[in-house]
């Protein structure tokens, strides 16, 4: 199947700072890619669809401001969480689908990135 | 909200077949079934998916009733490496509509 690549694998960060996870489609073109967040134990949880060339759409309860979404092109996303905090620990994963096989496809994950906040 | 339901846990003895029901009784016509898998610590892997015939590719079958009100994903020879949590998800196909996640089975496979 397809090939969705996220970086970085795990990141550590200090409380206050901003990270900027990255999400790639590698072989296949996506004009909107989804973000999720995990939490120990639980389900994923959509955070935001990302759309090529245009401002993502938040679930509710996700703060537009503190989780910044970019998808500047047809194979990238990006979400930075801004000031992090403790709470915003968690499993976060990207997704996406081949765009050149339409809307009634399988969606290909990203292999998720752990981000703890000290 | 997730649209099906699923047990919580199940185990199955290695090299034997896995069956997974899932419930789906407000499916919708246009409404797909899709079947994904999360090891721990990794992203979901798409399994199968299917609207109303029986589906069946090299990692699974999926068996969809005849009122599409349930579905069961059958691994033929469980392994070891098949241990996951197994989500049954119901998806249109009628915009770029994501996957709502529900709690999934939590499959164990014993040796």
């Amino acid at each position: 199947g397809a090939v969705v690549s996220q970086h970085p694998s795990w990141v550590i960060c200090k409380s206050g700072t901003s990270v900027k996870i990255e999400c790639r489609s590698l072989d296949f073109q996506a004009t909107t890619m989804f973000w999720y967040r995990q939490f120990p134990k639980q389900s994923l949880m959509l955070m935001a669809t990302s759309n090529e060339g245009s401002k993502a759409t938040y679930e509710q309860g996700v703060e537009k401001d503190k989780f910044l979404i970019n998808h500047a092109s047809l194979t990238l996303s990006t979400l930075t969480v801004t000031s992090a905090h403790p709470e915003d620990s968690s499993f976060y994963i990207c997704s996406a689908r081949d765009a050149a096989r339409g809307e009634g496809t399988e969606a290909f994950f990203g292999q998720g990135t752990r981000l703890t906040v000290v | 909200d997730a649209k099906t339901t699923q047990p919580t846990s199940m185990d199955c003895a290695e090299g034997r077949a896995a069956n997974l029901p899932c419930n789906h009784s407000t499916i919708s016509g246009n409404e797909y079934v899709y079947w994904y898998r999360q090891i721990h610590s990794q992203g979901p892997q798409y399994i199968i998916h299917g609207l109303k015939n029986n589906e069946t590719n090299e990692m699974a079958s999926l068996i969809i009733t005849e009122d599409r009100k349930s579905s069961t994903l059958i691994l033929p020879h469980a392994t070891l490496r098949d241990t996951a949590v197994y989500y049954c998800i119901v998806r249109a196909h009628s915009g770029n509509t994501p996957l709502v996640f529900g709690k999934g089975t939590r499959l164990s496979v014993i040796a």
